[in-house]
């Protein structure tokens, strides 16, 4: 089983500033079969991120995903106050399906 | 417009048995592999089952194999998950999900609740 731990656990940031976020998984990723998920409270999770880097449809040019192999980032280039949520990765190239415990961004 | 309606969740006595419902429409349904993820009250995300466009592979998180089983009726557009054995740790609500490049549209959830 993959192990994926993100980091930080909470990140407090206000509005304009430049999130990043990390995902590390325990053994290599397949084929950076990583995707990244935003939730708010009372809501399903929404894709953003899938492939390590491709944007889901609709998803804004401020979310960007990067990485490869064991170590990925989610960064979120200019905060708007509808971007605090949680934030949680998943990857999907082998079962399970593992996510990460999540990175709560709340607002500074 | 993609949609995912969850549907049979509830309160169940430990060691009790309940279906879930996934009515899927917007798309074409056959086309797509399927999952289960829960989420338990206040925490992360937990992938439960996939299962491919054919039913022909199917896959288990450890902590429910056995226990729970996942189907699909393609006619009909819908994904299933038998639950028995319940028990409390299975507490969280279900959401069902569409495989593409990630999990990439979701329904809104069910809540079942495991408590005597």
């Amino acid at each position: 089983e993959i192990v994926l731990t993100q980091s930080p656990g909470t990140l407090s940031l206000s509005p304009g500033e430049r999130a990043t976020l990390s995902c590390r998984a325990s053994q290599s990723v397949s084929s950076s079969y990583l995707a990244w998920y935003q939730q708010k409270p009372g809501q399903a999770p929404r894709l953003l991120i899938y492939g390590a880097s491709s944007r889901a449809t609709g998803i804004p040019d401020r979310f960007s995903g990067s990485g490869s192999g064991t170590d990925f980032t989610l960064t979120i280039s200019r905060l708007e106050p509808e971007d605090f949520a949680v934030y949680f990765c998943q990857q999907y190239g082998s079962s399970p399906r593992t996510f990460g415990q999540g990175t709560k961004l709340e607002i500074k | 417009e993609v949609h995912l309606v969850e549907s049979g969740g509830g309160l169940v006595k430990p060691g009790g048995s309940l279906r879930l419902s996934c009515a899927a429409s917007g798309f074409t349904f056959i086309n797509y592999s399927m999952n289960w993820v829960r989420q338990a009250p206040g925490k992360g995300l937990e992938w439960v089952s996939s299962i491919s466009t054919g039913s022909s592979y199917i896959y288990y998180a450890d902590s429910v194999k056995g226990r729970f089983t996942i189907s699909r009726d393609n006619a009909r557009a819908s994904l299933y998950l038998q639950m028995s054995g319940l028990r409390a740790e299975d507490t969280a609500v279900y959401y069902c999900a569409r495989s593409d490049g990630g999990f990439d549209y979701w329904g809104q959830g069910t809540l079942v609740t495991v408590s005597s």
